[in-house]
Order: C-alpha cells, then structure tokens, then sequence
C-alpha cells in the first residue's frame, strides 16, 4: 500500500512566523502535490513537483513556497504565516506512469 | 484546463443506486478523469479512474459519454458507511505541463 505521510495533523502558528509542512512518500513516485482545502472551495493546487528540485506553480501560489531536495520528500513553506492561511493542507504522490493521487491525512493549520 | 463542476450534495437511502455527474467541457485530449471519496479528517481516496466509455470496479462504476465532457459516477446499493464527500478530478499531462481541476465536492448523506 502507497504511504504518504505528513509531519503533523494540528498546527498552531502565529502572523508572519514561518512555517515548514512536511510530506513524506515511500513508494518512490515522480510526482508530489500540495493542495489547500477550504469549504466551499474543494481542493486547490498550490505547488507540485515532478522530479527532485524541480517544481511548478499550481492555482493559487502565492504566499507559498515548496522545496524537493529528496525524492520521496515535498515540503511546503509558509514564509510569513498570514491568518488567511489557515486551512487544510493536503499532500499527495503520483507515480509519472499514471493520475492516481494518493493523500496524505492532512495538516490543519491554524494561524493566529 | 477543464473547469469541473459537480452537485453540492446529494441525500440518498441504504440499498439504493448514487448516481453523480461531473461537468468538464473543456476536457483535454491527454486528460484522465478520476474520482476520490473522503471521510471527515482523513485525505482522499482513489475510487475509480477512466478515460472514455465505462470501467467499473469492485466498488463503482464510471461512465463517460463519447464526447468527454461529462462523467457519471454511480455507486451501487450504497450504505451509511458511503456517507462522504466524493471529489471529480480531470488531469493529465506530464513533467512540467502537468494540468489538473478538481470539483468542489459532493456531499453524499445516506440515510437508513
């Protein structure tokens, strides 16, 4: 079974910290993504990544930004949390042969 | 990139047939459709993928009409465990032209 794992599934941070979510895959998978989840909104693309150091901007970018230095790891970095960050922050891995995702539990995040 | 619009929710009984359509008339050539269903605090999970005419697996079926533009994700004798949020994803592509847009969601509340 595909794991993808996230380094926390509650965090608490505070206006203009700086905030590191980690992703971690172990089915070596090309592909890595990161979502936000908002009601009403489903899920939005902010960064995914296809190989090691390379990455690409998804819908909403900005305020994010996304490191791969290992191929199994993607982190997102929030360089100065803002309160309309808070949300539900959903990581996935693809293999490049096909789209199936797989998710991660999340992170909810909470900035105040 | 297709749009994808899907109902908000949708309420059905034990035993009976879910039926949910998903619109993406901008739909892309090398685009895949898939479906994801989600608990409350858990990440989604892969139901079914396709790209034209019918698969069916040992848990729904998806049909896709010839021109693409819509999908139809049918859940057979559903119970109360299939209370979810079930999500359309159309995507495809590869490396750095990698192009997705999920639905917002549908809410699915079975009822005894």
């Amino acid at each position: 079974d595909v794991k993808v794992t996230q380094s926390s599934r509650y965090l608490v941070k505070r206006t203009g910290e700086k905030v590191f979510l980690e992703c971690v895959q172990d089915m070596d998978h090309e592909n890595m993504f990161w979502y936000r989840q908002d009601p009403g909104l489903g899920l939005r693309l902010i960064y995914f990544s296809y190989d090691v150091k390379m990455k690409e901007k998804g819908d909403i970018p900005e305020g994010y930004s996304v490191s791969r230095e290992k191929k199994e790891r993607f982190s997102l970095i929030l360089e100065s949390a803002s309160t309309n960050q808070t949300s539900m922050y959903l990581c996935a891995s693809s293999s490049s042969q096909t789209d199936t995702q797989y998710f991660g539990p999340g992170t909810r995040l909470t900035v105040l | 990139l297709a749009k994808t619009t899907q109902p908000i929710s949708m309420d059905s009984y034990e035993g009976q047939e879910v039926n949910i359509t998903c619109s993406h008339n901008n739909i892309a050539t090398n685009d895949y459709i898939t479906w994801y269903q989600q608990f409350p605090s858990q990440g989604p999970r892969f139901i079914i993928q396709g790209y034209k005419t019918k698969v069916t697996n040992e848990v729904a079926s998806l049909f896709i009409p010839a021109d693409r533009k819509s999908s139809t994700l049918s859940l057979p004798r559903v119970s109360l465990s299939d209370t979810a949020v079930y999500y359309c994803l159309v995507g495809g592509g590869s490396s750095n032209d990698y192009k997705l847009s999920f639905g917002a969601g549908t809410t699915v509340t079975v009822r005894a």
